[in-house]
């Protein structure tokens, strides 16, 4: 069965600091991977995507992934964050044939001024 | 962008009412939508999975009597929970992909959400 998850339930990083999700799946195939960040009270907004191709993707607001197969992890990368990145940060995978989404337990992410 | 409009964001009812929360797709057509529920600092957990014109699979542990789904055209789905109760009060969490590109891929776009809290 699929699985994901996100060992870090809670970061904190300086503002300006890097900063770095990790996200480990379990899933027999290829997967499609996923980084969604949810403000409070809010919906799901994806902010990078990897299907296939080029290991390392870009994303929106300056964020980026690299899925590494032999370590069944897809951690997501920030060189120097914003205080508005403060959010909750969900790692998903899909199966891309049934279309669901099982989602990591979430991190939450508190940035320091 | 495709973009999921869920109404109404926040509802607050008596126990023992019925509730309707809609999700619709506004510029594309949504063949499959998501039902997710969300407890406080917790992720999200798939209800549902509805597609259009057929009924509704419901994932283990999800009473399907309480928590109604339709989705009756390529741009609507409902949840309607009924009979609410205390314990039901969560945030509610749409999805759908687009027929058209996220069939293969399984790229969701997502509803903002709704607020349900049951006195």
């Amino acid at each position: 069965a699929q699985s994901v998850t996100q060992p870090d339930i809670h970061i904190t990083v300086s503002e300006g600091a890097s900063l770095e999700l990790r996200c480990n799946y379990s899933y027999g195939a290829t997967p499609y991977l996923f980084w969604y960040v949810q403000s409070p009270g809010q919906g799901l907004q994806l902010l990078l995507k990897y299907f296939s191709g080029d290991t390392l993707v870009q994303g929106i607001k300056g964020f980026e992934a690299e899925f590494k197969r032999s370590q069944s992890s897809f951690n997501l990368r920030k060189p120097s964050v914003h205080w508005s990145d403060a959010a909750e940060y969900f790692c998903a995978v899909s199966s891309g044939n049934t279309g669901k989404l099982i989602f990591g337990q979430g991190t939450t992410l508190q940035v320091k001024p | 962008g495709a973009v999921v409009s869920q109404h109404p964001s926040w509802v607050i009812c008596k126990s023992g009412t019925s509730v309707k929360i809609e999700c619709r797709s506004l510029d594309f057509q949504a063949t499959t939508m998501f039902w997710y529920r969300q407890f406080p600092k917790q992720s999200l957990m798939l209800m549902a999975t509805s597609n259009e014109g057929s009924k509704a699979t419901y994932e283990q542990g999800v009473e399907k009597d309480k928590f109604l789904i339709n989705h009756a055209s390529l741009t609507l789905s409902t949840l309607t929970v009924t009979s609410a109760h205390p314990e039901d009060s969560s945030f509610y969490i749409c999805s759908a992909r687009d027929g058209k590109t996220g069939g293969y891929t399984g790229e969701l776009f997502f509803g903002e959400g709704s607020r349900l809290t049951v006195l």
